[in-house]
């Protein structure tokens, strides 16, 4: 079964300042991997995804996520943080984008700004 | 596009009631509904799989007579807790499957409180 780990529970950062969150995932073939964000009370909001091709993966609001298979991981990153960063985020692996196969996701990583 | 609408967003029900929670694709067709639990500060648990004019699927340890899944149609899937107590208080998340490539929409959330 495959399993996400995200090492940082809580992250603060200064606005401007770049930002980087990690995520490894163990599964034993090619993952689909996922960003999503989360504003307190909300849904989420997916901010890019890696179904396969080039590794280095660009999403919405200036974020972006490099695929390392060595490394098995898919972190995170804006070189930029805004005050409207501040959420929490979730990096999430599934087994297939077809129909039907479900996410596993992370434990989280909140983000605080700072100004 | 590609909008998920659940309500309600919020409800609070005394202990011993039923609440319904319904989630609406609005411009797309979702065969697959994924139904997900959120415990403050915590990552999201599947709860079940329903696939349109089927039954459920339960993760192990969620009980299916207590979270009644309908998935009547392929724009609607509906979660009822029944017999609703206390530790059933979280905030309940639905995502819809879009199909191959096209990745998860999830709903906005219902925090449910039950006193």
């Amino acid at each position: 079964a495959q399993s996400v780990t995200q090492p940082d529970i809580h992250i603060t950062v200064s606005e401007g300042a770049s930002l980087e969150l990690r995520c490894n995932y163990s599964y034993g073939a090619t993952p689909y991997l996922f960003w999503y964000v989360q504003s307190p009370g909300q849904g989420l909001q997916l901010l890019l995804k890696y179904f396969s091709g080039d590794t280095l993966v660009q999403g919405i609001k200036g974020f972006e996520a490099e695929f390392k298979r060595s490394q098995s991981s898919f972190n995170l990153r804006k070189p930029s943080v805004h005050w409207s960063d501040a959420a929490e985020y979730f990096c999430a692996v599934g087994v297939s984008p077809a129909a039907g196969n479900k996410l596993t996701f992370g434990g989280g990583t909140r983000v605080l700004v700072k100004p | 596009g590609a909008v998920v609408s659940q309500h309600p967003s919020r409800v609070i029900c005394k202990s011993g009631t039923s609440v319904k929670i319904e989630c609406r694709s609005l411009d797309f067709q979702a065969t697959t509904m994924f139904w997900y639990r959120q415990f403050p500060k915590q990552s999201l648990m599947l709860m079940a799989t329903s696939n349109e004019g089927s039954k459920a699927t339960y993760e192990q340890g969620v009980e299916k007579d207590k979270f009644l899944i309908n998935h009547a149609s392929l724009t609607l899937s509906t979660l009822t807790v029944t017999s609703a107590h206390p530790e059933d208080s979280s905030f309940y998340i639905c995502s819809a499957d879009r199909g191959p490539g096209g990745g998860y929409t999830f709903g906005s959330g219902t925090r449910l409180t039950v006193v």
